[in-house]
């Protein structure tokens, strides 16, 4: 079983819709959940990321971190064409990452 | 502004051919990182340098190895490159020493015939 599993996709969506994208993961140490953007033949960048438990919110997104499920998820509200790329989760124990395998989500105008 | 540098951008090898691919940073980061990215499989770690001096394998280090130039540098060299080892590579790095949020290069795309 992967560290990481995300939800396959490739996702596409309207104009506006709300976007939800998902991971779990099964190492219990983990303590930072990140979540990176990458556009097409580009390194990936840091969306934003998480500590430990709950909600944390930037303008359009939210991560939510449940760690009794050990679920995660990025919402993108009113979602645009330019949020169309591959968006990967990543969970951080003493500095290594593991990353999972990527979504891919295409809004369309 | 030129974070994390990664060349060359394109590669062309032969079966048997060696290769270094170059990678510096300019945020005055400890740690690195050299990745390899193939589709449906996410990122997955080659090698890491915690901090200058010191390497590590990560998940998938065989045919590859590094070297930590200084603390600005950070290379991947294939001795003998395999068609197993088409994929795009990405190098990062992160401030602290295991830092948590890394900054990568816009990457290698490397292909072996």
């Amino acid at each position: 079983q992967k560290e990481v599993e995300q939800d396959p996709g490739p996702l596409s969506v309207p104009e506006g819709a709300i976007v939800s994208l998902n991971c779990t993961y099964s190492n219990s140490a983990f303590q930072y959940f990140m979540w990176y953007r990458q556009y097409s033949r580009k390194g990936p960048e840091l969306l934003m990321y998480t500590y430990s438990s709950g909600n944390k919110e930037d303008g359009r997104f939210t991560a939510q971190v449940d760690k009794s499920s050990k679920y995660i998820s990025l919402f993108i509200r009113d979602s645009q064409p330019s949020d169309s790329a591959t968006y990967l989760c990543a969970n951080t124990n003493a500095g290594k990452s593991t990353f999972g395998d990527g979504t891919t989500l295409t809004v369309k105008p | 502004n030129a974070g994390v540098t990664q060349t060359p951008k394109f590669q062309v090898l032969k079966t048997g051919q060696s290769m270094t691919l170059q990678c510096a940073q300019d945020m005055n980061h400890n740690s690195m990182y050299w990745y390899r990215q193939d589709p449906g499989m996410g990122l997955r770690l080659i090698y890491y340098s915690a901090s200058e001096g010191t390497t590590d394998k990560g998940e998938v280090p065989n045919g590859y190895n590094v070297s930590r130039l200084n603390k600005r540098e950070f290379s991947l060299r294939l001795e003998s490159a395999a068609p197993s080892q088409t994929s795009v590579y990405f190098c990062a790095s992160s401030e602290a020493p295991g830092g948590n949020i890394q900054y990568f290069g816009a990457g290698t795309r490397l292909s072996v015939l």
